[in-house]
């Protein structure tokens, strides 16, 4: 399984853009990156995932670099409401969670 | 929005009680799982599920049990909470990504609220 490496914590002034990178140097050719968050001590919640094109939805964009050995999560404007843990996830199978990037939205 | 429900929402009960925790899914996914979680600390994965009649443990240690007599329910009990036991438990489901390698892109995980547990 691959593993991830991510920033144990981040800061970002509301409105602006929240990059969170994260690093999988092993990932094989058939694993997907997930990105989930954790708002307080709710369950995660899904937020976006890519195999090797980058990716939008309306949370956030994901863009993977073309050697798929890390991957940034944005947050376009970030709001106080995007403060979360959030977590970055590679495996085809069975999701194992990691300590994740704190991210503080500031006013 | 996920179709899955965990209850109790809080639990507080004493040393040596049985306790069942529920999770239950409407939307006809294989794959469940349990997760353990202290308040600021890491998910732990203690059980999980490929389907029905389908029970593994998982990374952490756990003394608690899981069952998975239907596809939509996946109930895990305590037969003797004790305080080691006081955490949150989070219940989640995903569908099936079968033999296929590449359809990795339908292992979307979808979490209960979860309960809080307290073992006075």
């Amino acid at each position: 399984d691959a593993k991830t490496t991510q920033p144990p914590s981040m800061d970002c002034a509301e409105g602006r853009a929240a990059n969170l990178p994260c690093n999988h140097s092993t990932i094989s050719g058939n694993e997907y990156v997930y990105w989930y968050r954790q708002i307080h001590s709710q369950g995660p919640q899904y937020i976006i995932h890519g195999l090797k094109n980058n990716e939008t939805n309306e949370m956030a964009s994901l863009i993977i670099t073309e050697d798929r050995k890390s991957s940034t999560l944005i947050l376009p404007h970030a709001t106080l409401r995007d403060t979360a843990v959030y977590y970055c996830i590679v495996k085809n199978n069975d999701m194992r969670f990691g300590a994740g990037t704190r991210l503080t939205v500031k006013p | 929005e996920a179709d899955i429900y965990q209850t109790p929402r809080y639990l507080v009960i004493g040393t040596g009680k049985k306790i069942t925790l529920e999770c239950s899914q409407t939307m006809g996914h294989d794959k469940m799982y349990w997760y353990q979680q202290d308040p600021g600390m890491e998910l732990h994965l203690i059980h999980y599920s490929y389907g029905v009649n389908s029970t593994e443990k998982g990374d952490l240690s756990s003394e608690s049990t899981v069952s998975r007599i239907r596809t939509e329910h996946f109930p895990l009990t305590l037969e003797s909470a004790r305080p080691s036991h006081t955490s949150q438990y989070l219940c989640a489901s995903s569908e099936s990504a079968g033999s296929n390698i590449w359809a990795g892109g339908r292992n979307i995980q979808y979490f209960g609220a979860g309960t809080r547990l307290s073992v006075l």
